[in-house]
């Protein structure tokens, strides 16, 4: 089983929908969870982060994490053209003196179209 | 500004060759990393580094080989040795941000096998 699972999409919505991508994990370590946004044959850009349970909001994004379910999610309201993208989770037990592994998930293609 | 270039942009390796991928920041961030993406399957670490001369394997090592002189450099050789080097390559460094460790992303390199 790997650590982190994503739902592999590919996502195509009309613009102005409400999107949800979600990821799974298995270790219970993790405790730092982000979302990355990466435009074709660019880099991945950090979208969000957070480390506690709950939502978090930025805009017209939120991310939720469930700990106890070992469960994570981004939400996209009002969805954009300039949202399509591939989205990935990921997850870090690291603080402190550790370097910061990340484990990443699959990502998600997403489309918006207008 | 501040980043991190990846060079080049396209790479084409014939079979049996090394080739180098180079990846330079000034960030002034100490930990490096180089991650390799292939469709469906998310970021795949390959090497990290927390400091110069000092380096770690990820989880796909075999077939890789890196150096770290300088602070700002973190070169990745694909070898003869790596079968199946066709993918897209990002390197990437990191800080801690008091919380979590935030990452900042190469725009990739995209190795083909001809």
């Amino acid at each position: 089983q790997k650590e982190v699972e994503q739902d592999p999409g590919p996502l195509s919505v009309p613009e102005g929908a409400i999107v949800s991508l979600n990821c799974t994990y298995s270790n219970s370590a993790f405790q730092y969870f982000m979302w990355y946004r990466q435009y074709s044959r660019k880099g991945p850009e950090l979208l969000m982060y957070t480390y506690s349970s709950g939502n978090k909001e930025d805009g017209r994004f939120t991310a939720q994490v469930d700990k106890s379910s070992k469960y994570i999610s981004l939400f996209i309201r009002d969805s954009q053209p300039s949202d399509s993208a591939t989205y990935l989770c990921a997850i870090s037990s690291a603080g402190g003196t550790s370097y910061g592994k990340l484990t990443f998930g699959q990502g998600t293609i997403l489309t918006v179209h207008p | 500004d501040g980043g991190i270039t990846q060079s080049p942009k396209y790479l084409f390796r014939k079979e049996g060759q090394n080739v180098t991928l180079s990846c330079e920041q000034n960030l002034n961030h100490d930990a490096m990393y180089w991650y390799r993406q292939d469709p469906g399957q998310g970021l795949r670490l390959i090497y990290y580094s927390q400091i110069v001369n000092d380096f770690q394997k990820g989880d796909i090592a075999e077939g890789y080989s890196v150096s770290r002189e300088k602070k700002e450099s973190f070169p990745l050789t694909v070898t003869s040795a790596q079968k199946n080097p066709t993918a897209f390559y990002l390197c990437a460094s990191s800080i801690w941000r008091g919380r979590f460790y935030g990452y900042t992303f190469g725009s990739g390199t995209r190795l083909t096998v001809v």
